[in-house]
């Protein structure tokens, strides 16, 4: 079965600092992984995504993230962090088997970014 | 633009009342989802289509319905059997396919009067 633990409910950093959103995952299949960014009072959306293609996934205002399989992680990075990016952030496997196209989120981590 | 629209933005259930969310897509997506969001808990599937006519249940089902009579809608309905109505729900849609990305629309949230 697929899994996702988002090792963080809360992170908070200061504007211009590295962002580090950390992400584990189980999967007895090779997976998808997203993630994923909501805004307060808002639907989500897609920062980036890895299908295999590459371990490292560049993703949109920044964001990266990092495929590890030896260590079963995909952790999400940003150099320098802005105001815009506090929101809440969440980590998703696809599930696989009899519910194709479904997926699997974490918890969810919120990004507080302090001036 | 494609997307996807939810609506209302807000709804309010009396006691014991059945109401219905609206979801619709021109994405020409085959699949659609329906989750429900609680603080600190993620998103948890509700219902999810994969074609018309033809619907299954998620995680969560209990006290809800839904139809997919077009493909591009895809209502809920919350029931009175769901005693904890009070959450946030987003409508989500995908190619269907495993590992296909899923975009979701702005979220309906619910409150009970």
């Amino acid at each position: 079965a697929q899994s996702v633990t988002q090792l963080d409910s809360h992170v908070s950093v200061s504007e211009g600092t590295p962002v580090l959103l950390r992400c584990n995952y189980s999967s007895s299949y090779s997976p998808s992984l997203f993630w994923y960014v909501q805004h307060p009072n808002k639907g989500l959306q897609l920062l980036l995504k890895y299908t295999s293609a590459a371990t490292l996934v560049k993703g949109i205002n920044g964001f990266e993230a990092e495929f590890k399989k030896s260590e079963t992680s995909f952790h999400l990075t940003k150099p320098s962090a802005h105001m815009s990016d506090a929101a809440e952030y969440f980590c998703v496997v696809s599930r696989y088997g009899g519910s194709q196209g479904n997926l699997i989120f974490g918890k969810g981590t919120k990004l507080s970014v302090k001036p | 633009d494609g997307g996807i629209t939810q609506s209302p933005k807000y709804l309010f259930r009396k006691e014991g009342q059945n109401v219905t969310l609206s979801c619709e897509q021109n994405l020409n997506h085959d699949a659609m989802y329906w989750y429900r969001q609680d603080p600190g808990q993620g998103l948890r599937l509700i219902y999810y289509s994969q074609i018309v006519n033809d619907f299954q249940k998620g995680d969560i089902a209990e006290g809800y319905s839904v139809s997919r009579e077009k493909k591009e809608s895809f209502p809920l309905t919350v029931t009175s059997a769901q005693k904890n109505p009070t959450a946030f729900y987003l409508c989500a849609s995908s190619r269907g396919r495993w590992g296909e990305t899923q975009y979701f629309g702005p979220g309906t949230r619910l409150l009970v009067l």
